[in-house]
Protein backbone atom coordinates (compact mmCIF):
# COMPACT_ATOMS: atom_id res chain seq x y z
CA UNK A 1 0.00 0.00 0.00
CA UNK A 2 1.11 3.56 -0.77
CA UNK A 3 1.96 6.06 1.96
CA UNK A 4 2.83 9.18 1.98
CA UNK A 5 5.46 11.09 4.56
CA UNK A 6 5.41 14.50 5.82
CA UNK A 7 8.55 15.02 8.45
CA UNK A 8 7.75 18.61 9.56
CA UNK A 9 4.58 19.29 11.55
CA UNK A 10 4.99 22.76 11.92
CA UNK A 11 7.17 25.01 10.13
CA UNK A 12 8.37 28.91 10.72
CA UNK A 13 9.23 31.37 7.72
CA UNK A 14 10.19 35.17 8.10
CA UNK A 15 7.75 36.77 5.38
CA UNK A 16 10.19 37.12 2.06
CA UNK A 17 12.30 33.89 2.85
CA UNK A 18 12.22 30.65 0.90
CA UNK A 19 10.38 27.90 1.85
CA UNK A 20 10.71 24.08 1.63
CA UNK A 21 8.09 21.84 2.38
CA UNK A 22 9.62 17.56 2.45
CA UNK A 23 7.62 15.23 0.98
CA UNK A 24 8.44 11.50 0.75
CA UNK A 25 6.34 8.61 -0.76
CA UNK A 26 6.40 4.92 -0.93
CA UNK A 27 4.94 3.58 -3.73
CA UNK A 28 5.79 0.32 -6.18
CA UNK A 29 5.52 2.57 -9.11
CA UNK A 30 5.30 5.83 -10.47
CA UNK A 31 2.66 7.70 -8.67
CA UNK A 32 0.50 10.51 -9.30
CA UNK A 33 1.92 13.34 -6.87
CA UNK A 34 0.44 15.78 -5.80
CA UNK A 35 0.59 19.24 -3.07
CA UNK A 36 -2.55 20.73 -1.80
CA UNK A 37 -3.33 23.64 0.44
CA UNK A 38 -6.12 23.88 3.07
CA UNK A 39 -6.48 27.38 4.74
CA UNK A 40 -8.31 27.21 8.09
CA UNK A 41 -12.13 25.70 8.16
CA UNK A 42 -11.49 25.39 4.19
CA UNK A 43 -11.69 22.51 1.53
CA UNK A 44 -8.48 21.86 -0.43
CA UNK A 45 -7.07 23.52 -2.94
CA UNK A 46 -4.77 21.80 -5.61
CA UNK A 47 -1.28 23.89 -5.95
CA UNK A 48 0.39 21.76 -8.23
CA UNK A 49 0.44 17.66 -9.29
CA UNK A 50 3.34 15.65 -11.08
CA UNK A 51 2.22 12.89 -13.57
CA UNK A 52 4.89 12.04 -15.85
CA UNK A 53 7.97 13.84 -17.90
CA UNK A 54 9.91 17.10 -16.77
CA UNK A 55 10.40 16.10 -12.98
CA UNK A 56 10.19 19.82 -12.07
CA UNK A 57 6.57 21.45 -12.01
CA UNK A 58 5.23 24.76 -11.61
CA UNK A 59 2.14 25.29 -9.84
CA UNK A 60 -0.39 28.05 -8.73
CA UNK A 61 0.76 30.94 -6.32
CA UNK A 62 4.74 30.79 -7.34
CA UNK A 63 5.05 26.72 -5.89
CA UNK A 64 7.03 24.51 -7.70
CA UNK A 65 8.11 21.04 -6.72
CA UNK A 66 10.64 18.69 -7.63
CA UNK A 67 10.36 15.09 -7.86
CA UNK A 68 13.21 12.65 -7.27
CA UNK A 69 12.33 9.20 -8.39
CA UNK A 70 15.67 8.27 -6.32
CA UNK A 71 14.48 9.62 -3.46
CA UNK A 72 11.11 9.04 -3.43
CA UNK A 73 10.43 12.48 -2.96
CA UNK A 74 8.24 15.42 -3.76
CA UNK A 75 9.60 18.68 -2.48
CA UNK A 76 7.80 21.71 -2.03
CA UNK A 77 9.81 24.92 -2.69
CA UNK A 78 8.81 28.60 -3.28
CA UNK A 79 11.30 31.40 -3.52
CA UNK A 80 9.77 34.22 -1.28
CA UNK A 81 7.52 33.47 1.10
CA UNK A 82 4.27 35.87 1.88
CA UNK A 83 2.05 36.26 4.47
CA UNK A 84 -0.78 34.79 2.73
CA UNK A 85 1.09 31.87 2.12
CA UNK A 86 -0.13 30.91 5.94
CA UNK A 87 -1.41 27.55 5.77
CA UNK A 88 -1.49 23.70 5.70
CA UNK A 89 -0.18 22.21 3.51
CA UNK A 90 -0.65 18.23 2.28
CA UNK A 91 1.13 16.09 -0.10
CA UNK A 92 -0.46 13.65 -1.80
CA UNK A 93 -0.17 10.31 -3.91
CA UNK A 94 -2.33 8.49 -6.54
CA UNK A 95 -2.82 5.79 -8.20
CA UNK A 96 -2.55 5.97 -12.41
CA UNK A 97 -5.79 6.45 -13.88
CA UNK A 98 -7.33 6.99 -10.46
CA UNK A 99 -8.30 9.69 -8.16
CA UNK A 100 -8.30 8.49 -4.80
CA UNK A 101 -5.56 9.79 -2.82
CA UNK A 102 -3.42 9.02 0.10
CA UNK A 103 -2.35 11.87 1.85
CA UNK A 104 0.43 12.58 4.22
CA UNK A 105 -0.59 14.47 7.67
CA UNK A 106 0.17 18.01 6.42
CA UNK A 107 3.06 20.58 7.60
CA UNK A 108 1.52 23.77 9.02
CA UNK A 109 3.12 26.50 7.64
CA UNK A 110 3.50 30.14 9.60
CA UNK A 111 4.65 32.91 8.52
CA UNK A 112 6.75 35.48 10.49
CA UNK A 113 6.86 39.10 9.99
CA UNK B 1 -18.57 27.04 -12.88
CA UNK B 2 -19.52 26.59 -9.07
CA UNK B 3 -16.90 23.92 -8.58
CA UNK B 4 -17.33 21.27 -5.82
CA UNK B 5 -20.37 21.87 -3.41
CA UNK B 6 -21.02 20.15 -0.40
CA UNK B 7 -24.13 20.67 1.74
CA UNK B 8 -24.61 21.57 4.97
CA UNK B 9 -21.54 23.24 6.29
CA UNK B 10 -22.56 22.37 9.88
CA UNK B 11 -23.83 19.60 11.38
CA UNK B 12 -24.24 18.56 15.15
CA UNK B 13 -25.58 14.95 16.05
CA UNK B 14 -25.93 13.03 18.56
CA UNK B 15 -24.27 9.65 19.41
CA UNK B 16 -26.26 6.71 17.61
CA UNK B 17 -28.15 8.50 14.86
CA UNK B 18 -27.84 8.34 11.55
CA UNK B 19 -26.28 11.39 9.29
CA UNK B 20 -26.33 12.24 5.08
CA UNK B 21 -24.05 14.56 4.11
CA UNK B 22 -24.50 15.55 -0.03
CA UNK B 23 -21.94 16.66 -2.61
CA UNK B 24 -22.45 17.77 -6.44
CA UNK B 25 -19.28 17.72 -8.62
CA UNK B 26 -18.16 20.37 -10.79
CA UNK B 27 -19.58 20.70 -14.19
CA UNK B 28 -18.22 17.51 -16.49
CA UNK B 29 -17.21 15.48 -13.94
CA UNK B 30 -18.51 11.73 -13.47
CA UNK B 31 -16.67 10.62 -10.24
CA UNK B 32 -16.98 11.54 -6.88
CA UNK B 33 -14.78 10.55 -3.27
CA UNK B 34 -15.38 11.21 -0.17
CA UNK B 35 -12.77 11.63 2.32
CA UNK B 36 -12.76 12.38 6.48
CA UNK B 37 -10.57 14.42 7.44
CA UNK B 38 -9.98 14.25 11.40
CA UNK B 39 -9.03 17.13 13.17
CA UNK B 40 -4.91 17.70 12.65
CA UNK B 41 -4.57 14.88 10.34
CA UNK B 42 -4.51 14.34 6.40
CA UNK B 43 -7.59 13.36 4.49
CA UNK B 44 -8.54 9.39 4.77
CA UNK B 45 -10.26 7.97 1.79
CA UNK B 46 -13.57 6.37 2.47
CA UNK B 47 -15.05 5.66 -0.99
CA UNK B 48 -15.33 6.50 -4.37
CA UNK B 49 -18.47 6.44 -7.17
CA UNK B 50 -18.53 6.11 -10.61
CA UNK B 51 -21.61 5.36 -12.87
CA UNK B 52 -23.40 4.98 -9.31
CA UNK B 53 -21.36 1.86 -8.19
CA UNK B 54 -18.92 1.75 -5.35
CA UNK B 55 -15.48 1.32 -7.49
CA UNK B 56 -12.84 1.27 -4.40
CA UNK B 57 -13.19 1.46 -0.88
CA UNK B 58 -10.97 2.58 1.73
CA UNK B 59 -10.80 1.09 5.08
CA UNK B 60 -14.04 2.22 7.05
CA UNK B 61 -16.55 0.03 8.64
CA UNK B 62 -20.11 -0.80 6.98
CA UNK B 63 -21.41 1.75 9.05
CA UNK B 64 -20.18 4.26 6.06
CA UNK B 65 -22.42 4.23 2.56
CA UNK B 66 -23.16 5.93 -0.29
CA UNK B 67 -24.67 6.59 -3.18
CA UNK B 68 -24.33 8.33 -6.66
CA UNK B 69 -27.00 9.72 -8.51
CA UNK B 70 -27.71 9.70 -11.97
CA UNK B 71 -26.86 13.75 -12.36
CA UNK B 72 -23.30 12.41 -10.67
CA UNK B 73 -23.95 13.98 -7.66
CA UNK B 74 -23.11 12.16 -4.22
CA UNK B 75 -24.56 11.27 -0.58
CA UNK B 76 -22.44 9.70 2.19
CA UNK B 77 -24.03 8.36 4.72
CA UNK B 78 -23.35 7.43 8.62
CA UNK B 79 -25.10 5.01 10.92
CA UNK B 80 -24.69 4.11 14.48
CA UNK B 81 -22.58 7.40 14.86
CA UNK B 82 -19.27 7.76 17.14
CA UNK B 83 -18.09 10.67 18.82
CA UNK B 84 -15.14 9.43 16.85
CA UNK B 85 -17.16 10.37 13.78
CA UNK B 86 -16.63 13.85 14.13
CA UNK B 87 -14.59 15.24 11.24
CA UNK B 88 -14.73 17.25 8.34
CA UNK B 89 -16.09 15.21 5.45
CA UNK B 90 -14.53 16.10 2.06
CA UNK B 91 -16.20 15.80 -1.32
CA UNK B 92 -13.30 15.39 -4.27
CA UNK B 93 -14.86 15.25 -8.02
CA UNK B 94 -13.26 14.52 -11.07
CA UNK B 95 -13.15 12.44 -14.41
CA UNK B 96 -12.86 8.93 -14.23
CA UNK B 97 -9.36 7.50 -14.93
CA UNK B 98 -7.81 10.95 -14.61
CA UNK B 99 -6.24 11.52 -11.24
CA UNK B 100 -7.00 15.47 -10.93
CA UNK B 101 -9.30 16.16 -7.92
CA UNK B 102 -11.11 19.06 -6.98
CA UNK B 103 -12.37 19.18 -3.39
CA UNK B 104 -15.42 20.79 -2.23
CA UNK B 105 -14.89 23.33 0.94
CA UNK B 106 -16.47 20.24 3.13
CA UNK B 107 -19.27 19.70 5.59
CA UNK B 108 -17.86 19.93 9.64
CA UNK B 109 -19.74 17.02 11.56
CA UNK B 110 -19.94 16.90 15.29
CA UNK B 111 -20.79 14.01 17.22
CA UNK B 112 -21.95 14.85 20.79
Amino acid sequence: AQSVTQPDIHITVSEGASLELRCNYSYGATPYLFWYVQSPGQGLQLLLKYFSGDTLVQGIKGFEAEFKRSQSSFNLRKPSVHWSDAAEYFCAVGLSGYSTLTFGKGTMLLVSP
Amino acid sequence: DAGVTQSPTHLIKTRGQQVTLRCSPKSGHDTVSWYQQALGQGPQFIFQYYEEEERQRGNFPDRFSGHQFPNYSSELNVNALLLGDSALYLCASSSFGQGEAFFGQGTRLTVV
